[in-house]
């Protein structure tokens, strides 16, 4: 059974671009999240989609958006980059929605490099 | 606001001896703990978990121990091994996983 997919592996952009990136989870799983990994943050919290809904949020500005798909293939798109966006992006996915115990399964990340 | 904390940035172990990895949480409604290990260029994957009516779970060479009084929870490995190098996330779940910054553990051979 195939993990869960990101691409693309590194991406460099410049300031003020925007920047959309991919995650297909495992197959038959519904839930998709989304994280980004800064050194000496961990894994910060930006949102999960559940049949193609958004279901919960994390703590960042309205510049980071995402959408999920029929077939729960998610992106997960930033505008007007700026140097701080700069991160590991990782992409989680599980059966259910995130709850107590839920295993995630991530994918290997997208790093953004913005310049 | 850090819910979950790992106080540790690092750790450094002998081959053969115990490692041990703590966490702390602030949020009383977490009632699910897991602790997940990333190698580098890969993503972390799911080592271990309790949940808050335990207080010890094991699983081969790990176990982890939950004092909820004290709001704080630890990974053991024994022994521990080279290959266990790696950065060690500790997670708390409500109706969201809540990640710590993780502590990058070295097994020294």
């Amino acid at each position: 059974k195939a993990g869960v997919t990101q691409t693309p592996r590194y991406l460099i952009k410049t300031r003020g671009q925007q920047v959309t990136l991919s995650c297909s989870p495992i197959s038959g799983h519904r839930s998709v999240s989304w994280y980004q990994q800064t050194p000496g943050q961990g894994l910060q919290f930006l949102f999960e989609y559940f049949s193609e809904t958004q279901r919960n949020k994390g703590n960042f500005p309205g510049r980071f958006s995402g959408r999920q798909f029929s077939n729960s293939r998610s992106e997960m798109n930033v505008s007007t980059l700026e140097l701080g966006d700069s991160a590991l992006y990782l992409c989680a996915s599980s059966w259910n929605r995130q709850a107590s115990g839920e295993k995630l399964f991530f994918g290997s990340g997208t790093q953004l490099s913005v310049l | 606001d850090q819910q979950v904390k790992q106080n540790s940035p690092s750790l450094s172990v002998q081959e053969g001896r115990i490692s041990i990895l703590n966490c702390d949480y602030t949020n009383s409604m977490f009632d699910y703990f897991l602790w997940y290990k990333k190698y580098p260029a890969e993503g972390p994957t799911f080592l271990i978990s309790i949940s808050s009516i335990k207080d010890k779970n094991e699983d081969g060479r790990f176990t982890v121990f939950l004092n909820k009084s004290a709001k704080h929870l630890s990974l053991h490995i024994v022994p521990s091994q080279p290959g266990d190098s790696a950065v060690y996330f500790c997670a708390a779940s409500a109706n969201k996983l809540v990640f710590g910054a993780g502590t990058i553990l070295r097994v020294k051979s």
